[in-house]
Order: C-alpha cells, then structure tokens, then sequence
C-alpha cells in the first residue's frame, strides 16, 4: 500500500448506529487531517494531528470523535449522526515542519450517507 | 477569518485550448500559501501548483501557470493545451505560514470536451 489509505470506502449507517472510519498513510508524515467535503460547499476542516497530539478542532459537534493512536493512523468514530453529516470524509497527510508548508496527501475518501 | 472564493461553479473547453480558473481570497496577514488541487471523478484530490505569497514569480508546472496578484488577493490558474484527463474538479486553497489550517474554496469543475 502507498500513500494514503482509507476505509471503508462507502458507509450506510441510522442515526442511532456508531460506526468508525479509518485513514492510513504510508508516507512517514507527522501530521493528519479530518476533512468534510459536502455537494456545493468548500471543503471544511474538521481536525489536524501534529505528531499524534489535536492541534485544531474547529467546533466540530461531539458526535465526531477522532482518535490517533500512532503518526500512521487516524480514526473518526461516529456515533448518533445526522442526515445533514452525510458527506464524503477526507484523510489527509503531510510532514509538518518550519518554513514552506508541505503538500496534503489526501486519499480516496469515505462516503458516507446517514438516513 | 481567512476566506476562499471560486465565482465559476462549472466551466468547460475544448480540447487542446487555453482554460483560467479565477479564485479570490481575503486575509490580513502578509505571509501565506495559495494552492490549487485538483480532484478528477471518483479519484484523490492531488496538488496541482503551489505558490508562495512572498514570491513575485507567478509558478508554474508545465501545462499549468498562475497569475498570482497579490494586491488584488486574486490567485487564476491557466491550463494551456487543455486534455481530457484534466476534466475535474480543482478547488483554490490558502494557508498561512507556519499554521495547518487550510481554507478551500468551493471548487470549479472543468470539463473538457473532445
């Protein structure tokens, strides 16, 4: 596997399930991204991981609970979501540093349909 | 607050001609990144150009150039010798020195026609 991984790959899940995404990267970096990318809309940041440790959180709700276990793994556990989280969930990646930003690695995405 | 905005929600070309995504932004601080990604359909969203706000020379990679005003806050990519594989969606970014948090617009998706 190389870059960035993500599974599953497509979700369906009630309002009242609890269901976990997972991102992988393969690239070394030593930070990670949460994203939500919904029809129309920019793309909104829901949580970055420098070195393992929450450096933003941008008032996302409490239904949203990301974990990272490890600089390679990034979880988003879902629980009690609402029809208006359906979206496509991007993981990111990128080797945090001083100076010039470096590129995000995004994979594939998660898409995700509450009903 | 940082702000990104794509005023074309969907454009199209022909093959093999010239194309300009137009993107603004809007921010007080002096030291930033603007960056346009691209995502084709179904496909992962990579890094097309990237361009450093301190830097007078507009960036370019091959097919793809940058008219970066900084006056203006205005940051236009242009696809020359437009291909099909370039029919996607590419979406204008901004990010401020030495801070993770990166701004998006909404996106413009291309389509490019035989």
């Amino acid at each position: 596997e190389t870059g960035v991984t993500q599974t599953p790959r497509h979700l369906v899940m009630g309002m009242t399930n609890k269901k976990s995404l997972k991102c992988e990267q393969h690239l070394g970096h030593n930070a990670m991204y949460w994203y939500k990318q919904s029809a129309k809309k920019p793309l909104e940041l829901m949580f970055v991981y420098n070195f393992k440790e929450q450096t933003e959180n941008n008032s996302v709700p409490s239904r949203f609970s990301p974990e990272c276990p490890n600089s390679s793994h990034l979880f988003l556990h879902l629980h009690t979501l609402q029809p208006e989280d359906s979206a496509l969930y991007l993981c990111a990646s990128s080797q945090d540093g001083q100076g010039a930003p470096n590129e995000q690695f995004f994979g594939p995405g998660t898409r995700l349909t509450v009903l | 607050a940082q702000t990104v905005t794509q005023s074309q929600p969907e454009m199209s070309v022909q093959e093999a001609e010239t194309v300009t995504l137009s993107c603004t932004y809007d921010t007080s601080e002096s030291n930033y990144y603007l960056f346009w990604y691209k995502q084709p359909p179904s496909r992962q969203m990579i890094l097309v150009i990237r361009q450093e706000a301190y830097k007078q020379q507009n960036a370019t990679e091959n097919r793809f150039s940058v008219n970066f005003q900084k006056a203006a806050k205005s940051f236009s990519l242009k696809i020359s010798d437009s291909q099909l594989g370039d029919t996607a969606m590419y979406f204008c970014a901004f990010m401020i020195h030495n801070n993770n948090d990166m701004r998006f617009g909404a996106g413009t998706r291309l389509t490019v026609k035989p």
